[in-house]
């Protein structure tokens, strides 16, 4: 198995402009996680999905970003309009599903906003 | 709401000598632990979990770890380091039967020869 696939791995982009972040879990995984790393804030839950349907979005930093996951297969993070404060390196993480599982983490998109 | 303090930052260590990373949880309902590992510029990794049953976990590349529920506590060690080892070092917890990730600020440790 390839693992949890991210892609861009790296995106520099301006303030203002529209940023979305592609991730595939692994292939059964019932569930996703959008992660956020920064030096100040550390590791932050964003969202996280299960079967498809947004679970938990409370770690969502506000309106600009926003995540959707169309199939099984796929799933977006979308932040319109981007700040030089979204620098970050964000991961998608999968899991089968239940309490206790291990997360699964993708490599990470580097995402610089300037 | 639950919470994890890595209480050291960065723990430098000569390569072959014992090492612990230092990790406690706030709640002291029932919860599910875990120790990740990320390498420079790399997603995180797990090491080992502990879910119930015997309060020593033992993980990949040597690594052990110990339940401790009087003290909420989950310390992770080695015996012997090697320069490899060097990484980011990541406590989380989950309460049980949510699947909501609390991650500690992380260690890094430092291993040099």
């Amino acid at each position: 198995d390839a693992g949890v696939i991210q892609s861009p791995r790296h995106e520099v982009t301006e303030m203002g402009q529209e940023v979305t972040l592609r991730c595939k879990p692994i292939s059964g995984h019932n569930s996703l996680f959008w992660y956020r790393q920064t030096m100040m804030r550390g590791l932050e839950l964003l969202i996280y999905f299960n079967n498809n349907v947004p679970i938990d979005d409370s770690g969502m930093p506000e309106d600009r970003f926003s995540a959707k996951m169309p199939n099984a297969s796929f799933s977006t993070l979308k932040i319109q309009p981007s700040e030089p404060r979204d620098s970050a390196v964000y991961f998608c993480a999968s899991s089968p599903g239940t309490s206790g599982e291990t997360q699964y983490f993708g490599p990470g998109t580097r995402l610089l906003v300037l | 709401a639950q919470s994890v303090t890595q209480l050291d930052s960065q723990v430098p260590v000569f390569e072959e000598a014992p090492v612990e990373l230092r990790c406690n949880y706030s709640s002291s309902v029932s919860v599910y632990l875990f120790w990740y590992v990320q390498y420079p510029n790399q997603g995180l990794q797990l090491l080992l979990k502990y879910l119930s049953g015997s309060t020593l976990v033992k993980g990949i590349n040597g690594f052990e770890a110990e339940f401790n529920k009087s003290q909420t506590s989950f310390h992770l060690r080695k015996p012997s380091v090697h320069i490899s080892d060097t990484a980011e070092y990541f406590c989380a917890v989950i309460d049980t039967g949510f699947q909501k990730l609390v991650f500690g600020t992380g260690t890094r440790l430092l291993v040099s020869p």
